[in-house]
């Protein structure tokens, strides 16, 4: 399965940028970036997703690397409510019904 | 947000009953999903379906039975609960018409916490 790589924790100040990396260095051509996030006592929840181009809707933005190696979920003025984990999943064709494989995600702390 | 429900939201159950848990949804998607959450443990996919009477296997199927009968119900099963059972249950759904489905965005359930005395 194609696996993606995430830092286990973040920490971040209420209203700056935050930067949630990810490398997936065996995605191949078709495969789509996914972000999803919980938050404490919830479902996850869809952030974004994208293929080649960078990414924007009301949640973030993703940045993707030139080779797709990788990629950047952006939170432009974090909020104390995005206090959460934040999986990157990739979705192949070999995954048939679209099937997300949750790893451990990036635990993201946002201090007032 | 999505409509899609789950029921119970709490059980409570002794080892050695059946126990089945309801997933419904009011947006006519084509797949659904079942997954487990526990501690120090990322969702794990128990099963999921691609259509009606269209089931397949997850990673940790061993336990479960499932069955969806009509589009907008996915039931999930267990036989006969044990204490490795106990967890929390998400269902979730994708397939918007018209979307390359490996676009697909999931959307989860509340969450059935399930424990098995």
């Amino acid at each position: 399965d194609a696996k993606t790589t995430q830092p286990n924790s973040m920490e971040s100040n209420e209203e700056e940028p935050v930067h949630l990396p990810c490398n997936h260095s065996t995605i191949s051509g078709t495969d789509y970036i996914h972000w999803y996030r919980q938050l404490p006592s919830q479902g996850p929840e869809y952030v974004i997703h994208g293929l080649t181009s960078n990414v924007n809707n009301r949640m973030a933005s993703l940045a993707i690397a030139e080779d797709r190696k990788s990629s950047t979920l952006i939170l432009h003025r974090a909020t104390l409510r995005d206090a959460a984990v934040y999986y990157c999943i990739l979705i192949t064709k070999e995954t048939s019904g679209s099937r997300l494989t949750f790893g451990e995600g990036t635990q993201l702390t946002v201090n007032p | 947000d999505a409509g899609i429900t789950q029921s119970p939201r709490h059980k409570v159950t002794e080892t050695g009953t059946p126990v089945t848990l309801r997933c419904h949804q009011t947006e006519n998607h084509r797949y659904m999903y079942w997954y487990r959450q526990d501690p120090g443990h990322g969702l794990r996919l128990i099963h999921y379906s691609y259509g009606v009477k269209d089931t397949d296997k997850g990673e940790v199927s061993d336990g479960y039975s499932v069955s969806r009968s009509k589009t907008e119900d996915f039931l999930l099963t267990l036989e006969s609960a044990t204490s490795s059972q106990t967890s929390v249950y998400f269902c979730a759904i994708s397939g918007s018409a018209g979307v390359d489905p490996l676009a697909y965005e999931q959307y989860f359930g509340p969450g059935t916490r399930l424990t098995v005395t």
